[in-house]
């Protein structure tokens, strides 16, 4: 069965340091979709991006975000000054046309932010 | 979107039908209700959905009240892999591949 994959697993990064989150969502989908979860807490939307550009960006999603697709497999969230409390899992999801309100989630990045 | 309401936590034994509840008192008619689960440390699953007739899959049945205010999500023999969190979300189909907004959910523990 396809699925959504995302590397690394874990990413340890300084704060200021700059990340990318990698995501290869499934492959015939043209909906995708970056959530974060801080321990303990809710799944948060971040941004949905379709026909290469973002869809909807949460308050979350500042200028200190970006996302990208930058060839036809992946899908990258690109943090660019990490902060203490970026720390989280982040998850990146993709949804197809036929069914676009079933998102398939990957298994997460953990960032952790020193 | 419609808020949803769910209980914190529930218990289930393994083997037994597990019956989830959730309330969606302000859905409105173009309104989906699909559930999602997140087993610790894994991304979300998607479940089921529907619109106002009852459901089921190889994973679970859904069952909506004939005023559409609540549901129950039922997993017919639950096994202790199905210990997770369990989000009812109410979702128009005009959104198309819009955010999913997740609650606390339910926290479901199968037991031995």
């Amino acid at each position: 069965e396809p699925e959504v994959t995302q590397t690394p697993s874990h990413q340890v990064t300084q704060m200021g340091q700059e990340v990318i989150l990698r995501c290869v969502p499934i492959s015939n989908h043209l909906y995708f979709y970056w959530y974060r979860q801080i321990l303990g807490q809710k799944v948060e939307f971040l941004v949905s991006f379709y026909n290469n550009e973002i869809s909807e960006k949460s308050e979350i999603f500042d200028d200190q975000f970006s996302v990208e697709r930058p060839d036809g497999s992946n899908f990258t969230l690109k943090i660019r000054s990490t902060k203490l409390e970026d720390s989280a899992m982040y998850f990146c999801a993709s949804s197809g046309t036929s069914r676009p309100n079933e998102q398939f989630f990957g298994p997460g990045t953990r960032l952790t932010v020193l | 979107d419609a808020k949803t309401t769910q209980p914190t936590s529930m218990d289930c034994a393994e083997g037994r039908a597990a019956n989830l509840p959730c309330n969606h008192s302000t859905i409105s008619g173009n309104e989906y209700v699909y559930w999602y689960r997140q087993i610790h440390s894994q991304g979300p699953q998607y479940i089921i959905h529907g619109l106002k007739n009852n459901e089921t899959n190889e994973m679970a049945s859904l069952i909506i009240t004939e005023d559409r205010k609540s549901s129950t999500l039922i997993l017919p023999h639950a096994t202790l892999r199905d210990t997770a969190v369990y989000y009812c979300i109410v979702r128009g189909l005009y959104n198309q591949g819009g955010k999913l907004i997740f609650g606390q959910g339910t926290e479901l523990s199968v037991k031995p």
